[in-house]
Formats: C-alpha cells, structure tokens, sequence
C-alpha cells in the first residue's frame, strides 16, 4: 500500500522569504501523480501544484516550485517570496495512475501547518 | 463553472444520533469521493463513486455509514448512530473521467460534524 509521509507538522516563514515544506511517499508503482494541496482554515482545498511521475522536468506554477526526486521518492514544495495569503495547512498527496479500483483515489500525508510572518 | 457544494457546513449532533450530508459535484465529472478528515489529519477516502456505481467503499465502516448516488449527480452521506470518534471534517470531492484525468481532484469546503 502507498503512503506519504510530511515530516514537518509546523513550519513557519518571514514575509517575501522562501520556505521549503518536505514529503516523502513509498510506492511500488511506477506511474503515477504527486500533488501539493492547500487547505485555507474553513476553506476548500485547492490544488496547489502537480507532477506527473513519469516527467524529469520538476512543475513549477507561479511562486510555487517542486523538488521532484523520483528514486529517493521526495516531492518537497517550495514556496518562494511568502505572502500572508500563503498561510494554510499544505497536504501532499499521492493518485496511482493504473486502472483498477484504487485509481483516483488520493491518499494524503497528515500535513504542514505553515504560518507567515509580517 | 460551480464548484463543488456540500451541506451543510456545520452539524452538532448528540452521540447514537443520525445525520446526514450532501453533496453536488461539478457539472460532468463522473466520479465523487467522500473523505473524512479528523483535526490534525490528512483526508481518509471513505468511499469513491463513478457514476452511480460503487468503486471502493474498502474503508467506510458499513455498520454505521452508508452513502448513495442514485442518478449519478448529487450524493448523500449518512452516519447512524454517530459515535464521538466520528467528529470530523466531512469532504467532497469530484474529477472527470479516467480517459480525460488530469489527476485532480475538486474539492467542496467540508461538512463539519461535532459529536457530544
């Protein structure tokens, strides 16, 4: 069985600097899709960046960048030039991309609470 | 384009009580998740739909939660009787297809549940 690991419960940056949230994941599989989500306090989940396994190239959107080492299985989020909007748990999340009954499910780590400073 | 909505946002319910959910995904997406999210966890799949059908449901504990999607649409997530260990966010989610997967879920803004 999959899982994924957040190593981090609490993490916390200063404004306009750059903090680098870790997780690590364990799969036999070699297809598949890494995802950082973030959960704003009562708010919706929202996709934040995702990777599709089977790319070298590692995502980047906006701000937002990955870390992507296949074979250590890491995906750590790099978030550059903080904005207080930023504040938010972080979750990674693993989806196998095989069919069968499990695919689309996704299986998530316990999260990174991160805080931004003023 | 509506994101996904749940209802309703809160419920405090007395323990061995019954409560109930509900869920409407995106326009077209074929598949939707119920997962539960206790404080200071990631999100658990309860159960995954495709269309009307049950694809994994390994994880709901049957003997008090049942969930439905009768048409295919809207969803309905039903505890009975609710116990305090089952105190949680409640969250939807839905995607497309497998054939156009992009591997995202959407996900609504949860149905919290207090048990006392």
């Amino acid at each position: 069985a999959q899982t994924v690991t957040q190593s981090q419960p609490e993490m916390s940056v200063q404004e306009a600097e750059t903090v680098t949230l870790s997780c690590t994941y364990d799969t036999s599989e070699s297809d598949y899709y890494l995802f950082w989500y973030k959960q704003p306090p009562s708010r919706q989940m929202i996709l934040v960046i995702r990777q599709e396994a089977y790319k070298q190239q590692n995502a980047t959107e906006n701000r937002f960048s990955v870390n992507f080492q296949k074979a250590a299985k890491s995906f750590s989020l790099k978030i550059s030039d903080s904005q207080l909007g930023d504040a938010a748990m972080y979750f990674c999340a693993y989806r196998s991309a095989l069919d069968g009954g499990s695919q689309g499910n996704l299986i998530f780590g316990k999260g990174t609470k991160l805080s931004v400073k003023p | 384009e509506a994101g996904v909505a749940q209802s309703p946002r809160y419920k405090i319910i007395e323990k061995r009580q019954s409560v109930a959910f509900w869920c409407n995904p995106i326009s077209g997406h074929a598949t939707l998740y119920w997962y539960q999210q206790i404080l200071g966890q990631g999100p658990k799949l309860l159960i995954q739909f495709q269309n009307n059908g049950v694809v994994d449901d390994s994880q709901l504990p049957k003997d008090r939660f049942s969930a439905e999607r009768l048409k295919g649409v809207d969803s309905t997530l039903k505890i009975q009787p609710a116990k305090l260990e089952d105190s949680a966010v409640y969250l939807c989610a839905s995607s497309r297809v497998r054939t156009l997967n992009t591997g995202e879920l959407f996900f609504g803004e949860g149905s919290r549940l207090t048990v006392l």
